[in-house]
């Protein structure tokens, strides 16, 4: 169990510039979530996969956010025409989603400045 | 309407001591799973503790207790025996029939020697 990985950890982009993000989830979990952390706040729900299925977005997920996970394994999250106000961390987790008990394991974070 | 209620922005802590943190929820779910979660400063979300809504027993792990009064919708953790080592922020977090997490706003715990 090498837990959820995410690259890159550190993103600094011009306002307007797309970025790309990569979550790798423990390898039998079948459910895959994304969340963004605001300074000073709790994280927020952005979407969520079971397998390759995206089965719910946030209505803070604008059109300018679309993420995915082929094959339902890795996901991608990408930001096109990024603006100032997305600059936070953008947190992936994984559970294996068999009993409402699960938890979910986060990983360790891509962080993003919009500059 | 906020889903999780953390009304302690931060707390202090003598080494060696137990603090509670407060955690309110709010939902119209019977079925419900309540979670905390610690974030150090290197940012990593920590599992802490599981309570479910239908568990008769208050849940602990360790060092940590969950005070769970369904009645008054409050899910408190309890930390016992305070060690330099839990000086992190504490989120928590509520599942409902949708399986994703609503956090709180968060405590900061600060451990003194």
């Amino acid at each position: 169990d090498t837990g959820v990985s995410q690259d890159p950890r550190h993103k600094i982009t011009k306002r307007g510039q797309n970025v790309t993000f990569r979550c790798d989830p423990i390898s039998e979990h079948n459910r895959l979530y994304w969340y963004r952390q605001t300074l000073g706040q709790g994280p927020e729900f952005l979407t969520y996969f079971q397998n390759e299925a995206q089965l719910e977005k946030s209505r803070l997920l604008s059109d300018r956010f679309s993420a995915e996970r082929p094959k339902g394994s890795f996901s991608t999250l990408e930001i096109q025409r990024t603006e100032q106000g997305d600059s936070a961390m953008y947190l992936c987790a994984s559970s294996l989603g068999e009993t409402e008990a699960q938890e979910q394991y986060f990983g360790p974070g891509t962080r993003l400045t919009v500059t | 309407a906020q889903k999780i209620t953390q009304t302690q922005p931060g707390m202090f802590v003598q080494e060696k001591e137990a603090v509670t943190l407060d955690c309110t929820y709010d939902t119209s779910d019977p079925s419900y799973g309540l979670f905390w979660y610690k974030q150090p400063s290197s940012g990593e979300m920590i599992f802490l503790i599981y309570q479910g809504s239908y568990d008769q027993q208050n849940a602990t792990e360790g060092r940590y207790s969950l005070n769970f009064q369904k009645a008054r919708k409050s899910a408190n953790l309890v930390i016992s025996a305070s060690q330099l080592g839990d000086s992190a922020m504490y989120f928590c977090a509520m599942r409902e029939w949708d399986y994703k997490l609503s956090f709180g706003a968060g405590t900061t715990v600060t451990v003194r020697a």
